[in-house]
């Protein structure tokens, strides 16, 4: 079965800066996919950025990015010029390909990120 | 385009009772995902259907069932709840065909059980 875990329960960041959230997964499998979600208060989850791990070329959307490293079976998530509306949980997730077309995630804990002004 | 819609948001409920939980996906997607988030437990994966047919599910116990429509709206239901059961219930929707779909989720349930 897969996992995810996530080392950092919580992470801050003053506004403007960087921060990177760390991630890493145990899977046999050799394609799958990899998210971060983000719950803020409201509970809503939103998806923020994925990755296909048959790509080599690491994914970004706007101030996120990902570092991902197969062969380590890591999956970082860096955010650049922090925003106060960056607070939220943050939550890595994997996604097997295929299984019948399965949409079903494996989540890790969570990071829980407060951006200080 | 509405999203992804869970009714009822809040619900507390006496140990030994059952509940049954809503969820109508966004226009379009076929497949419905449930998850139970628990502080201790974090998010973990309920069941899925996939036009009214269970695809895939989660290690629960037979006390969690589900279902979904013709017009792939879903239901779960917990019977003879117990404490441990109090959660944040979400749902997630997607079209449930080709290699990726993102998933979109519903604002979910707070389950409360006393």
């Amino acid at each position: 079965a897969q996992t995810v875990t996530q080392s950092q329960p919580e992470m801050s960041v003053q506004e403007a800066e960087t921060v990177t959230l760390s991630c890493t997964y145990d899977t046999s499998e050799s394609d799958y996919y990899l998210f971060w979600y983000k719950q803020p208060p409201s509970r809503q989850m939103i998806l923020v950025i994925r990755q296909e791990a048959y790509k080599q070329q690491n994914a970004t959307e706007n101030r996120f990015s990902v570092n991902f490293q197969k062969a380590a079976k890591s999956f970082s998530l860096k955010i650049s010029d922090s925003q106060l509306g960056d607070a939220a949980m943050y939550f890595c997730a994997y996604r097997s390909y295929g299984q019948g077309g399965s949409e079903k995630l494996v989540f890790g804990k969570g990071t829980k990120l407060t951006v200080n002004p | 385009k509405a999203g992804v819609t869970q009714t009822p948001r809040y619900l507390i409920k006496t140990r030994g009772q059952q509940v049954t939980l809503s969820c109508s996906p966004i226009s379009g997607h076929r497949s419905v995902s449930w998850y139970q988030q628990t502080p201790g437990q974090g998010l973990q994966f309920l069941f899925e259907y996939f036009s009214e047919t269970q695809r895939n599910k989660g290690n629960f116990p037979g006390r969690f069932s589900g279902r979904q429509f013709s017009n792939s709206r879903s239901e779960m239901n917990v019977s003879t709840l117990e404490l441990g059961d109090s959660a944040l219930y979400l749902c997630a929707s997607s079209l449930g065909i080709g290699p990726v779909t993102e998933a979109f989720f519903g604002q979910g349930t707070r389950l409360t059980v006393v």
